[in-house]
This record gives structure tokens, sequence and C-alpha cells, in this order.
């Protein structure tokens, strides 16, 4: 059973480009977290989906950025249009319900340029 | 609310003396609490956690932590460090249905 895949692990963009980030949950888990962390600070809370609905984005900011958890595939972060601030670490957690564990992916890091 | 507050950013301790972490949290409901650690550009690994079973819960490496609902803390211990120890911290409290973090604690090992 793999664990949590984020893809993907490194990211490069410029400023004013668009960064796509991936996690594929667990098997059989069908409720995600984002989460950022970016230097010198903890983790901060972005957004808790489970299939096809966003359950809690009270920590997305609210331009820029977006995520989705559809049906099949992926759940993708999706932030447009990146600056310099978004530089950070994003992970991606899944769980089976939502008051259990969850096991985190590897994070993508992003950098912008 | 929910929400965990770390009490040290920063613990630096020797090789072979012991360990503590302080987590202090509140929550409206009776939460599950956990622990992760993070080593250097790794991912998030759970150490330990607590859901309303034996307030003294033991996790991985060593470590262990107890529940105390009296003075809402759930705080990290191991009774002698290891260098490989050196890494960040996080307590987590968990409600239904999200995972709230503290800032971290990152801990130091001396040789």
């Amino acid at each position: 059973n793999a664990g949590v895949m984020q893809n993907p692990r490194h990211l490069v963009r410029r400023r004013g480009q668009e960064a796509r980030l991936r996690c594929s949950p667990m098997k059989g888990h069908s409720h995600v977290y984002w989460y950022r962390q970016l230097p010198e600070e903890g983790l901060k809370f972005m957004v808790y989906l489970q299939k096809e609905n966003i359950i809690d984005e009270s920590g997305m900011p609210k331009e820029r950025f977006s995520a989705e958890f559809p049906k099949e595939g992926p759940s993708i972060l999706r932030i447009q249009q990146v600056v310099r601030g978004d530089s950070a670490a994003y992970f991606c957690a899944s769980s089976p319900k939502g008051d259990t564990e969850a096991f985190f992916g590897q994070g993508t890091r992003l950098t912008v340029v | 609310a929910q929400s965990v507050t770390q009490l040290d950013s920063h613990v630096s301790v020797s090789e072979g003396t012991p360990v503590l972490l302080r987590c202090n949290y509140s929550s409206s409901y009776s939460p599950s609490l956990f622990w992760y650690v993070q080593h250097p550009n790794k991912g998030l690994q759970l150490l330990l956690k607590y859901t309303s079973a034996a307030t003294l819960v033991k996790g991985i490496n060593g470590f262990e932590a107890e529940f105390k609902k009296s003075e809402t803390s759930f705080h990290l211990t191991k009774p002698s460090a290891h260098m490989s120890d050196a890494a960040e911290y996080f307590c987590v409290v968990s409600p239904p249905d999200n995972l709230f973090f503290g800032t971290g604690t990152r801990l130091t090992v001396i040789p």
C-alpha cells in the first residue's frame, strides 16, 4: 500500500506563472488536507477536502489559491500568478476519516524566482 | 475553538539526557492528540497519538507522551536523547474533521 504521493518534489516557477501541486492519497482515504510550511515557521492549515467537496478552506488565501479533489485522480493545489512569498514547502495529508491520524506526503518545495 | 501551543521553539539537550517538549492545547471537543516529527528535508512522520484510551501513550523511537486533561497538556518525553532525534517536532490537536498544528519545537542534540 503506497503512502501519500506528492509530485513534483521540487518545483521552480518564475513570478507570475502558475504552480500545480498534486497529491495522491493513500488507497481508501477520502479525506485530504493541505498545509504550508514557510521558512522558519510551523505548519499552517490551508484547506480540507473530501471527494468532490471542500469542507474547510479557512486557511487558504482568498486570491490566487484554489484546491480540488475530484472523484477520480489526485487532489490539486493550484497557485496562480505566483509571487516570491509563495515559496514554501506544501504538505498534503490523507486520512480515512476526519478524526483519525493523517498520513503525510514528502511535500513539494516550491521556489519562486 | 481549537488551538495548540508549543511552549518552546527551540530545545537543546546533550546526548543521553532526557528530552521534554511541551505542548498545551485547547479544544471545544474531546480531542485526539498527536505528535509528529519532521527530519530535515523530509516529510512528517507520526510519533504517537492519543485517542481517549490510556493517558500515557508510547510511540516510536522511545518517545512517550502523557495526556493531562486537568492541565490541558500533552508533553512529549524521552528518557535518553540520541543524535538521530535532532528534528522538528509538531504537536497536533484534532477535533473531528481537521488537524491543527503547533508552531513546532526544534530539538538539537549536543554530542
